[in-house]
Protein backbone atom coordinates (compact mmCIF):
# COMPACT_ATOMS: atom_id res chain seq x y z
CA UNK A 1 0.00 0.00 0.00
CA UNK A 2 1.65 3.32 -1.14
CA UNK A 3 2.07 5.72 1.84
CA UNK A 4 1.83 9.44 1.25
CA UNK A 5 3.82 11.77 3.95
CA UNK A 6 3.36 15.74 4.16
CA UNK A 7 5.52 18.25 5.55
CA UNK A 8 5.21 20.32 7.51
CA UNK A 9 2.74 19.28 9.72
CA UNK A 10 1.73 23.13 10.12
CA UNK A 11 2.56 26.07 8.00
CA UNK A 12 2.40 29.44 10.33
CA UNK A 13 2.50 32.29 7.67
CA UNK A 14 1.13 35.84 7.20
CA UNK A 15 -1.21 36.85 4.39
CA UNK A 16 0.65 37.90 1.18
CA UNK A 17 3.07 35.27 1.43
CA UNK A 18 4.34 32.42 -0.60
CA UNK A 19 2.99 28.83 0.57
CA UNK A 20 4.91 25.67 -0.46
CA UNK A 21 3.60 22.37 0.67
CA UNK A 22 5.38 18.75 0.15
CA UNK A 23 3.94 15.91 -0.08
CA UNK A 24 6.23 12.43 -0.89
CA UNK A 25 4.79 8.96 -1.91
CA UNK A 26 6.45 5.62 -0.33
CA UNK A 27 6.73 4.58 -4.64
CA UNK A 28 6.37 5.83 -7.40
CA UNK A 29 2.49 7.18 -8.31
CA UNK A 30 3.11 8.60 -11.80
CA UNK A 31 1.26 12.05 -11.82
CA UNK A 32 -1.91 10.62 -10.02
CA UNK A 33 -1.72 13.16 -7.47
CA UNK A 34 -4.45 15.24 -6.14
CA UNK A 35 -4.43 17.63 -3.65
CA UNK A 36 -7.44 19.16 -1.36
CA UNK A 37 -8.07 21.73 0.51
CA UNK A 38 -10.46 21.57 3.69
CA UNK A 39 -11.67 24.24 6.27
CA UNK A 40 -13.37 23.16 9.59
CA UNK A 41 -16.68 21.79 9.25
CA UNK A 42 -16.62 21.72 5.45
CA UNK A 43 -16.05 18.95 3.14
CA UNK A 44 -13.10 18.83 1.14
CA UNK A 45 -12.46 20.95 -1.94
CA UNK A 46 -10.60 19.50 -5.30
CA UNK A 47 -7.65 21.74 -5.76
CA UNK A 48 -5.52 20.11 -8.13
CA UNK A 49 -5.31 16.64 -10.31
CA UNK A 50 -3.01 14.74 -12.13
CA UNK A 51 -0.38 16.89 -10.07
CA UNK A 52 -0.44 19.71 -11.59
CA UNK A 53 -3.93 20.35 -13.03
CA UNK A 54 -6.19 23.18 -11.62
CA UNK A 55 -9.78 21.64 -10.99
CA UNK A 56 -12.54 23.79 -11.91
CA UNK A 57 -13.42 27.27 -10.63
CA UNK A 58 -9.45 27.16 -8.97
CA UNK A 59 -7.65 30.47 -8.61
CA UNK A 60 -4.40 30.58 -10.39
CA UNK A 61 -2.59 31.41 -7.17
CA UNK A 62 -3.01 27.62 -6.40
CA UNK A 63 -0.41 25.27 -8.44
CA UNK A 64 0.99 21.73 -8.48
CA UNK A 65 3.73 20.21 -9.70
CA UNK A 66 5.59 16.83 -9.26
CA UNK A 67 5.73 13.69 -10.38
CA UNK A 68 7.14 10.34 -9.23
CA UNK A 69 7.32 10.33 -5.61
CA UNK A 70 8.05 13.86 -4.95
CA UNK A 71 4.69 16.62 -5.28
CA UNK A 72 4.79 19.91 -4.12
CA UNK A 73 1.43 22.50 -3.79
CA UNK A 74 2.21 26.52 -3.93
CA UNK A 75 0.11 28.94 -3.12
CA UNK A 76 1.94 32.11 -4.93
CA UNK A 77 -0.16 34.69 -2.52
CA UNK A 78 -2.04 33.51 0.55
CA UNK A 79 -5.63 35.01 1.19
CA UNK A 80 -7.28 35.00 4.12
CA UNK A 81 -9.59 32.07 3.06
CA UNK A 82 -6.37 30.17 2.28
CA UNK A 83 -5.53 29.25 6.12
CA UNK A 84 -7.39 25.52 5.62
CA UNK A 85 -5.64 22.30 5.74
CA UNK A 86 -4.38 20.77 2.89
CA UNK A 87 -4.52 17.09 1.94
CA UNK A 88 -2.24 15.43 -1.07
CA UNK A 89 -3.78 11.86 -2.20
CA UNK A 90 -3.27 8.95 -4.06
CA UNK A 91 -5.15 8.30 -7.53
CA UNK A 92 -6.03 4.82 -5.39
CA UNK A 93 -7.42 6.55 -2.23
CA UNK A 94 -4.60 7.15 0.63
CA UNK A 95 -4.60 10.26 1.71
CA UNK A 96 -1.36 12.10 3.26
CA UNK A 97 -1.83 13.25 7.06
CA UNK A 98 -2.33 16.90 6.15
CA UNK A 99 -0.83 20.37 6.46
CA UNK A 100 -2.61 23.22 8.16
CA UNK A 101 -1.63 26.62 7.24
CA UNK A 102 -2.54 29.29 9.93
CA UNK A 103 -2.25 32.91 10.69
CA UNK A 104 1.11 34.13 11.90
CA UNK B 1 -27.25 20.98 -9.16
CA UNK B 2 -24.84 18.43 -8.47
CA UNK B 3 -25.24 16.66 -5.51
CA UNK B 4 -24.60 13.79 -3.04
CA UNK B 5 -26.34 13.40 -0.10
CA UNK B 6 -25.69 10.92 2.84
CA UNK B 7 -27.69 8.81 5.18
CA UNK B 8 -28.00 5.90 7.34
CA UNK B 9 -25.33 6.74 10.00
CA UNK B 10 -25.76 6.71 13.72
CA UNK B 11 -24.98 4.86 16.93
CA UNK B 12 -24.45 1.49 16.69
CA UNK B 13 -22.47 -0.90 19.44
CA UNK B 14 -19.47 -2.53 18.59
CA UNK B 15 -19.72 -5.66 16.79
CA UNK B 16 -23.18 -4.84 15.05
CA UNK B 17 -23.63 -3.38 11.26
CA UNK B 18 -24.83 -0.53 9.51
CA UNK B 19 -25.49 0.30 6.10
CA UNK B 20 -24.79 3.99 4.39
CA UNK B 21 -26.91 5.55 1.33
CA UNK B 22 -25.62 7.57 -0.68
CA UNK B 23 -28.08 9.82 -3.23
CA UNK B 24 -26.74 11.17 -6.33
CA UNK B 25 -28.38 13.57 -8.12
CA UNK B 26 -27.25 16.22 -11.09
CA UNK B 27 -25.31 13.85 -13.04
CA UNK B 28 -24.84 11.01 -15.06
CA UNK B 29 -24.22 8.51 -11.88
CA UNK B 30 -23.38 5.42 -14.30
CA UNK B 31 -20.34 7.45 -16.24
CA UNK B 32 -18.28 7.91 -12.69
CA UNK B 33 -16.67 5.57 -10.29
CA UNK B 34 -17.76 6.79 -6.67
CA UNK B 35 -15.70 6.68 -3.46
CA UNK B 36 -16.45 6.53 0.49
CA UNK B 37 -13.78 8.64 2.62
CA UNK B 38 -14.08 9.36 6.25
CA UNK B 39 -13.13 11.32 8.81
CA UNK B 40 -12.56 10.62 12.68
CA UNK B 41 -13.26 13.33 14.60
CA UNK B 42 -10.49 15.62 15.04
CA UNK B 43 -8.33 13.74 13.00
CA UNK B 44 -7.52 13.68 9.09
CA UNK B 45 -9.23 12.52 5.52
CA UNK B 46 -9.15 8.44 5.35
CA UNK B 47 -10.15 6.79 2.37
CA UNK B 48 -12.35 3.80 2.85
CA UNK B 49 -13.47 1.92 -0.39
CA UNK B 50 -13.85 3.12 -4.22
CA UNK B 51 -16.09 1.27 -6.60
CA UNK B 52 -15.73 1.97 -10.40
CA UNK B 53 -18.78 2.88 -12.72
CA UNK B 54 -20.04 -0.83 -13.61
CA UNK B 55 -19.12 -2.38 -9.86
CA UNK B 56 -16.06 -4.48 -11.95
CA UNK B 57 -13.26 -2.44 -9.94
CA UNK B 58 -13.64 -2.23 -6.37
CA UNK B 59 -10.85 -1.45 -3.41
CA UNK B 60 -10.89 -1.32 0.17
CA UNK B 61 -8.90 -0.08 2.65
CA UNK B 62 -6.37 -2.61 4.68
CA UNK B 63 -8.63 -1.02 8.02
CA UNK B 64 -11.87 -2.07 6.66
CA UNK B 65 -11.13 -5.10 4.04
CA UNK B 66 -13.37 -7.79 4.94
CA UNK B 67 -15.57 -5.95 6.90
CA UNK B 68 -17.03 -3.52 4.44
CA UNK B 69 -18.44 -4.07 1.40
CA UNK B 70 -19.37 -0.60 -1.17
CA UNK B 71 -22.38 -1.39 -4.10
CA UNK B 72 -23.95 0.97 -6.21
CA UNK B 73 -27.22 0.91 -7.97
CA UNK B 74 -27.21 2.46 -10.92
CA UNK B 75 -30.65 2.32 -11.50
CA UNK B 76 -31.28 3.71 -8.12
CA UNK B 77 -28.51 6.60 -8.52
CA UNK B 78 -27.27 5.13 -5.54
CA UNK B 79 -24.14 4.01 -3.09
CA UNK B 80 -23.90 2.17 -0.32
CA UNK B 81 -21.32 1.19 2.64
CA UNK B 82 -22.46 -2.11 4.41
CA UNK B 83 -20.05 -2.16 7.55
CA UNK B 84 -20.30 -5.05 9.50
CA UNK B 85 -18.36 -6.15 12.69
CA UNK B 86 -17.91 -2.30 13.53
CA UNK B 87 -14.93 -1.11 15.82
CA UNK B 88 -14.92 1.99 18.14
CA UNK B 89 -12.03 3.00 15.54
CA UNK B 90 -14.27 3.24 12.81
CA UNK B 91 -16.36 6.23 14.43
CA UNK B 92 -16.27 8.89 12.11
CA UNK B 93 -17.80 10.98 9.82
CA UNK B 94 -18.80 8.85 6.62
CA UNK B 95 -18.62 11.22 3.35
CA UNK B 96 -19.25 10.16 -0.56
CA UNK B 97 -17.22 11.37 -2.81
CA UNK B 98 -17.72 11.11 -6.71
CA UNK B 99 -14.24 10.96 -9.08
CA UNK B 100 -13.82 14.00 -11.36
CA UNK B 101 -12.73 11.87 -14.61
CA UNK B 102 -13.68 8.38 -15.36
CA UNK B 103 -10.41 6.17 -15.97
CA UNK B 104 -12.61 3.12 -16.17
CA UNK B 105 -11.55 1.41 -13.00
CA UNK B 106 -12.29 2.55 -9.37
CA UNK B 107 -9.23 5.05 -9.50
CA UNK B 108 -9.68 9.10 -9.39
CA UNK B 109 -9.81 12.02 -7.97
CA UNK B 110 -12.56 13.78 -5.97
CA UNK B 111 -14.57 16.76 -6.99
CA UNK B 112 -17.50 16.22 -5.63
CA UNK B 113 -18.28 15.18 -1.44
CA UNK B 114 -21.52 14.83 0.24
CA UNK B 115 -21.63 16.45 3.55
CA UNK B 116 -21.32 13.41 5.18
CA UNK B 117 -23.54 11.11 8.16
CA UNK B 118 -22.00 10.48 11.68
CA UNK B 119 -20.87 7.14 12.56
CA UNK B 120 -20.21 6.49 16.42
CA UNK B 121 -19.59 3.03 17.29
CA UNK B 122 -19.60 2.84 21.34
CA UNK B 123 -21.50 0.46 23.92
Amino acid sequence: EIVLTQSPATLSLSPGERATLSCRASQSVSSYLAWYQQKPGQAPRLLIYDASNRATGIPARFSGSGSGTDFTLTISSLEPEDFAVYYCQHFYGTFGPGTKVDIK
Amino acid sequence: EVQLVESGGGLVQPGRSLRLSCAASGFTFDDYAMHWVRQAPGKGLEWVSGISWNSGSIGYADSVKGRFTISRDNAKNSLYLQMNSLRAEDTALYYCAKVSHDYGDYGGTFDIWGQGTMVTVSS
